[in-house]
């Protein structure tokens, strides 16, 4: 059975700090995604991660893939409170356009 | 503008009725998706199409339907099956990269 597991589930951290935020996964893929979802709304797309190594950036945030390690990583630089929102990892492990599989998410709290 | 418009977006159903939530695409995207969301969970996939007139079941088909009969639609029946419909019901279709697309999503609720 797949299982992708995000780690922490929640954080609450200080603004100014770095944070990484962790994501594993159980079976091969080439292919993850990060989402962001503000309460009560929908996710919005953060990174497309494709290969192995890929490193993407936008502002305070940056992710990484290893898929050798079945591990994504979702870096905070400098926290703002702007960034406070639920973080979701998904991977694609059906193959084509099977959909993808979310880990439970991250509630990230970012206080002044 | 193009995206994903799902309706309505509250939802209020009464035990026993069947209710029909809307999901129209200008994308024009092969592949859609129906997913639920839980409070503090992640998201599951109900139902998914990657082409007109054919659909294949997730992980938690059990008392939902849907239909394709059109590439821009996708709408998804909760039946009166579905023992615990009250959910955050998203969705979405697939771009080129394998990245999904999500719409503003409908919350229903039973009552």
């Amino acid at each position: 059975e797949l299982k992708v597991e995000q780690n922490p589930l929640f954080l609450s951290m200080q603004e100014g700090k770095n944070y990484t935020i962790y994501c594993n996964y159980s079976t091969t893929s080439d292919r993850l995604y990060w989402y962001r979802q503000d309460p009560g709304k929908s996710l919005e797309s953060l990174f497309v991660l494709l290969s192995n190594g890929a490193v993407k950036q936008e502002g305070r945030l940056m992710a990484s893939l290893d898929t050798k390690a079945r591990l994504s990583t979702l870096h905070i630089t400098a926290a703002v409170h702007d960034l406070s929102a639920t973080y979701f990892c998904a991977v694609d492990v059906r193959g084509g356009a099977d959909g993808l599989t979310f880990g439970k998410g991250t509630h990230l709290i970012i206080q002044p | 503008d193009g995206g994903i418009t799902q309706s309505p977006k509250y939802l209020f159903r009464k035990e026993g009725q069947n209710v029909t939530l809307s999901c129209e695409q200008n994308l024009n995207h092969d592949a859609m998706y129906w997913y639920r969301q839980d409070p503090g969970q992640g998201l599951r996939l109900i139902y998914y199409s990657q082409i007109v007139n054919d659909f294949q079941k997730g992980d938690i088909a059990e008392g939902y339907s849907v239909s394709r009969e059109k590439k821009e639609s996708f709408p998804l029946t909760v039946t009166s099956a579905q023992k615990n419909p009250t959910a955050f019901y998203l969705c979405a279709s697939m771009g080129d990269g394998g990245e999904l697309f999500f719409g503003e999503g409908s919350r229903l609720t039973v009552l």
